[in-house]
């Protein structure tokens, strides 16, 4: 849904360099969810987050991996020394409090590391 | 813990017929919501019905309607009248309603839907 922002689309990152992704929610929603999609399965939760808050990060990976909500700006997510099986796609999914009978999914991050 | 399975790995249909999806779950939730997605080949989700586990009426959207059975905890997605630019990966998620604020969703593996002229 257009409504839900990441950038950028498609990011490539040597083995060992940072990757920076970008999640803008849809307008007055203050949860923000990443997924990652592996190649050839479905979206596996990472991170849930509310401004200024970590409310579940129970799918991270305990190394390299971390995630901020800002009170202003975009959610980012950042992972650190990228490895070849980082690659995969990210995407952020955002509600409103009450979580609402529609989840909408910004396009996603294809993040490729060579 | 919630878990989805979707046990058809992929699916053909001719233009026009009506295709089912496949989804089971299993939950101790005692209110969910079950939701389905498609993924065309360009790579976004796209939000395509949502069915909360106390509704009492299948949800329908369009030509897609989901056969709720809730004590055979299935979720299958019908597609009726399939077009062409159906085809693409179909994913069945839940999420947890039971008045906690993690709004957070598990999925199936997928289903991937060919839609032959």
């Amino acid at each position: 849904n257009a409504g839900v922002m990441q950038n950028p689309r498609h990011l490539v990152r040597r083995r060992g360099q940072e990757a920076r992704l970008r999640c803008s929610p849809m307008k007055g929603h203050s949860h923000v969810y990443w997924y990652r999609q592996l190649p050839e399965e479905g979206l596996k939760f990472m991170v849930y987050l509310q401004k200024e808050n970590i409310i579940d990060e129970s799918g991270m990976p305990k190394e390299r991996f971390s995630a901020e909500f800002p009170k202003e700006g975009p959610s980012i997510l950042r992972i650190q020394q990228v490895v070849r099986g980082d690659s995969a796609a990210y995407f952020c999914a955002s509600s409103p409090l009450g979580g609402g009978t529609e989840a909408f999914f910004g396009q996603g991050t294809r993040l490729t590391v060579v | 813990a919630q878990k989805i399975t979707q046990t058809q790995p992929g699916m053909f249909v001719q233009e026009k017929e009506a295709v089912t999806l496949d989804c089971t779950y299993d939950t101790s939730d005692p209110s969910y919501g079950l939701f389905w997605y498609k993924q065309p080949s360009s790579g976004e989700m796209i939000f395509l019905i949502y069915q909360g586990s106390y509704d009492q009426q299948n949800a329908t959207e369009g030509r897609y309607s989901l056969n709720f059975q809730k004590a055979r905890k299935s979720a299958n997605l019908v597609i009726s009248a399939s077009q062409l630019g159906d085809s693409a990966m179909y994913f069945c998620a839940m999420r947890d309603d039971s008045g906690g604020s993690n709004y957070k969703l598990t999925f199936g593996k997928g289903t991937l839907l060919t839609v032959n002229p």
